[in-house]
């Protein structure tokens, strides 16, 4: 089973739709989780850490629960520069906190 | 803000030979260095944590005598692929923690190899 999970997609949508990404993690150790966004041929970029509180940054929200080692991710009024790859990602437990991506869902919004 | 330089961005080599790819660490010190690969379509993988003045941390399947890392100085790490085959064509990505970016992680900006 891999570290961490995700659907991957294509996710076509609208501009202007709501789209939701889900994510599990095997590890229940994991201490901390992140999204991240990865557009072709590129690094990766944080777009936000999850907290199971729940938080949100501008149109997007994501959301961490612990007990179903589950996280989301949900972007409302997609805009076009919203098309890119999503990479959920958690912080193993350990002495270098190496980060363990998940292997991404792409999403494409069209006009 | 902080900043992993990786050098070079793209390379393309022929087979058996070897390719070093370079991750400098401007305006802090990179202790530790993450390197990651990834295919097309697939998602980071990590091989492999160096740390400066000792031996790097290689993950279960990743081969240390062909992927050699070298993590000399606070500021500098190398990856070199020797004697490099086509199925070593990935984007090969370094990030250390530390830096203001990325909660506390700077990625560079990868290298994309293609052997032929």
């Amino acid at each position: 089973r891999k570290e961490v999970e995700q659907d991957p997609g294509p996710f076509n949508v609208p501009e202007g739709a709501t789209v939701a990404f889900n994510c599990t993690y095997s590890n229940s150790a994991s201490q901390s989780f992140f999204w991240y966004r990865q557009d072709c041929r590129k690094e990766p970029k944080l777009l936000m850490s999850v907290y199971s509180s729940g938080n949100e940054d501008g149109r997007f929200t994501a959301q961490l629960n612990r007990a179903s080692q589950y996280i989301s991710l949900l972007i409302r009024d997609s805009k076009l520069s919203d098309s890119a790859t999503y990479l959920c990602v958690v912080m193993a437990r350990g002495g270098y906190n190496k980060l363990i991506f998940g292997a991404g869902t792409r999403l494409a919004v069209h006009p | 803000g902080a900043v992993v330089s990786q050098h070079p961005s793209w390379v393309i080599c022929k087979s058996g030979t070897s390719v070093k790819i370079e991750c400098r660490s401007l305006d802090f010190q990179a202790t530790t260095m993450f390197w990651y690969r990834q295919f097309p379509k697939q998602s980071l993988m990590l091989m492999a944590t160096s740390n400066e003045g000792s031996k790097a941390t290689y993950e279960q399947g990743v081969e240390k005598d062909k992927f050699l890392i070298n993590h000399a100085s606070l500021t500098l790490s190398t990856l070199t692929v020797t004697s490099a085959h086509p199925e070593d064509s990935s984007f090969y990505i370094c990030s250390a923690p530390g830096g203001a970016s990325n909660y506390g992680y700077t990625f560079g900006s990868g290298t994309r190899l293609t052997v032929v």
